[in-house]
């Protein structure tokens, strides 16, 4: 089945400093989103990639679609306090039943004031 | 608009018994995915109803099953309650399978099994 690998698994930051996480998958996808889960909470779409090469700004969220749509990153600059959270990355491939999310374990990211 | 709600909150089974856990979509949302998100292990998916049919299912046993009622609601059950079956159990909703679907979550509902 399909896997993301998702790093890194956590981050320890001061704020003001930039961020970047990456997934990798073992095949493609169509799709790639980045969600962001603070505690108690469900996970909240901070971007969505539709597109290979696609580049997306969110405010101080960055994000790209790979060319070979096997990847994609997620960089943050300038990092606030409020930035503390878990990050997953998410790929679709679509089409027939394959509308599922497949998720990265996902980068716990804290930031030191 | 509302957003996507889970009942309960908080649940507490022993081993052995049943849990029923609740959905409610997004209004005009049709499609609803189930995940399980133990500990450590991030997102799983358990499974995909659209339309009031199952159109898609994880790696998960047959004792984790659900259904989707007319209204788009949903419901998750898990028969003969095991202790690793603790977990935060996600719903999220989208607009039915139409290109690319972006899912919209639910705050979860805990499931402590002792």
């Amino acid at each position: 089945g399909q896997q993301l690998n998702q790093s890194p698994q956590s981050m320890f930051i001061q704020e003001g400093e930039d961020v970047s996480m990456n997934c990798t998958s073992s095949s493609i996808f169509n799709t790639w989103l980045w969600y962001k889960q603070d505690p108690g909470e469900g996970p909240v779409l901070l971007i969505a990639l539709y597109k290979a090469g696609e580049l997306t700004s969110n405010g101080r969220l960055t994000a790209q679609f790979g060319i070979t749509r096997k990847d994609s990153f997620l960089n943050i600059s300038a990092s606030i306090p409020s930035d503390v959270g878990i990050y997953f990355c998410a790929g679709q491939l679509g089409g027939g039943s394959n509308y599922k999310l497949t998720f990265g374990k996902g980068t716990l990211l804290t930031v030191n004031p | 608009e509302a957003g996507v709600t889970q009942s309960p909150t908080h649940l507490i089974k022993t081993r052995g018994q049943q849990a029923t856990l609740r959905c409610s979509p997004i209004s005009g949302h049709t499609s609803v995915y189930w995940y399980q998100q133990a500990l450590g292990l991030g997102l799983q998916f358990l499974l995909w109803y659209d339309e009031g049919e199952e159109r898609n299912r994880g790696n998960f046993p047959p004792r984790f099953s659900g259904r989707q009622f007319p209204n788009y609601s949903s419901e998750l059950n898990v028969n003969a309650l095991e202790l690793e079956d603790s977990a935060l159990y996600l719903c999220a909703s989208s607009l039915s399978r139409s290109g690319a679907n972006v899912l919209t979550f639910g705050a979860g509902s805990r499931l402590t099994v002792l």
